[in-house]
C-alpha cells in the first residue's frame, strides 16, 4: 500500500524559477512531514520538515505548505539554482512509531543555468 | 567526519551467497534504522533499533534478512542466500530520542546480486 504519493516524477526549471513538488498521504495518523534531498551516490539529507499544527514553514529559499484537510503538502523552492539539482523525497511518520519514515517515490529536479 | 558511516560502499555477489553490511551511527544517537532503496524509488523501511533492542521489523524483511546491534553502537545487516531481487541500495540512518530527532542517513551500501 503506497501511503505517500509524490508528483511529478521529474521537473525541469530554469535558474531563478520556482520549483514545486507535491505529496499526498493517506494515513491520518501521520504527524511529522520531512523533505529530504539526495545527490547521486549520497544518502538522503533532511531539508526542511513540518508538523500539522502549522500550514506553512519557510527556511531560506525552501517553503513547505501543508493542507491537513486535503492530506497534502508541498515543497516550494524559490529562486532555484543549478546546485539544487537533485532528487527530492517527501516523507511522513506517525507518533506511535516515531522515526519509521514512509517515503514518496521521489522527484528528480534539474535546474538549467 | 562524525556522520553515519557504512561499509562496504559497494558489494557485488553471486546469487546464493551471504553478505553482511555494517553501519556506524553518530556516536550519541541511540536509534538506528535500516532502509532499502531501489532505483527510482524512495527508501523503504526495513527495521530499527533503540539501543540494542530491535523494536520493529517490516514485512519486507524476509527470513533471509537479519539485523543486529549487539552493544547498542554499530549494527550489521546480513542477507543470506542472496537473490537478484535483493539488488538495491541499503541505507542506514541514526537519530536521538529527544531534542533533534532528525534521521541522519549514511551514504549507503550498493548491492548487486549477479
Amino acid at each position: 500500500q503506497q501511503q505517500v504519493k509524490q508528483s511529478p516524477q521529474s521537473l525541469i526549471v530554469q535558474k531563478g524559477g520556482i520549483s514545486i513538488i507535491n505529496c499526498a498521504y493517506e494515513n491520518t495518523a501521520f504527524d511529522y512531514f520531512p523533505w529530504y534531498q539526495q545527490f547521486p551516490g549520497k544518502g538522503p539529507a533532511l531539508l526542511i520538515a513540518i508538523r500539522p499544527d502549522v500550514s506553512e514553514k519557510k527556511e531560506g529559499r525552501f517553503t513547505i505548505s501543508f493542507n491537513k484537510s486535503a492530506k497534502q503538502f508541498s515543497l516550494h523552492i524559490m529562486d532555484s539554482q543549478p546546485g539544487d539539482s537533485a532528487t527530492y523525497f517527501c516523507a511522513a511518520t506517525e507518533g506511535t512509531s516515531y522515526g519509521k519514515l514512509t517515503f514518496g517515490q521521489g522527484t528528480i529536479l534539474t535546474v538549467h543555468p | 567526519d562524525t556522520g553515519v558511516s557504512q561499509d562496504p560502499r559497494h558489494k557485488i555477489t553471486k546469487r546464493g551467497q551471504n553478505v553482511t553490511f555494517r553501519c556506524d551511527p553518530i556516536s550519541e544517537h541511540n536509534r538506528l534504522y535500516w532502509y532499502r532503496q531501489t532505483l527510482g524509488q524512495g527508501p523503504e523501511f526495513l527495521t530499527y533499533f533503540q539501543n540494542e533492542a530491535q523494536l520493529e521489523k517490516s514485512r519486507l524483511l524476509s527470513d533471509r534478512f537479519s539485523a543486529e546491534r549487539p552493544k547498542g553502537s554499530f549494527s550489521t545487516l546480513e542477507i543470506q542466500r542472496t537473490e537478484q531481487g535483493d539488488s538495491a541500495m541499503y541505507l542506514c540512518a541514526s537519530s536521538k530520542t529527544s531534542g533533534d530527532e532528525t534521521q541522519y542517513f549514511g551514504p549507503g551500501t550498493r548491492l548487486l546480486v549477479l
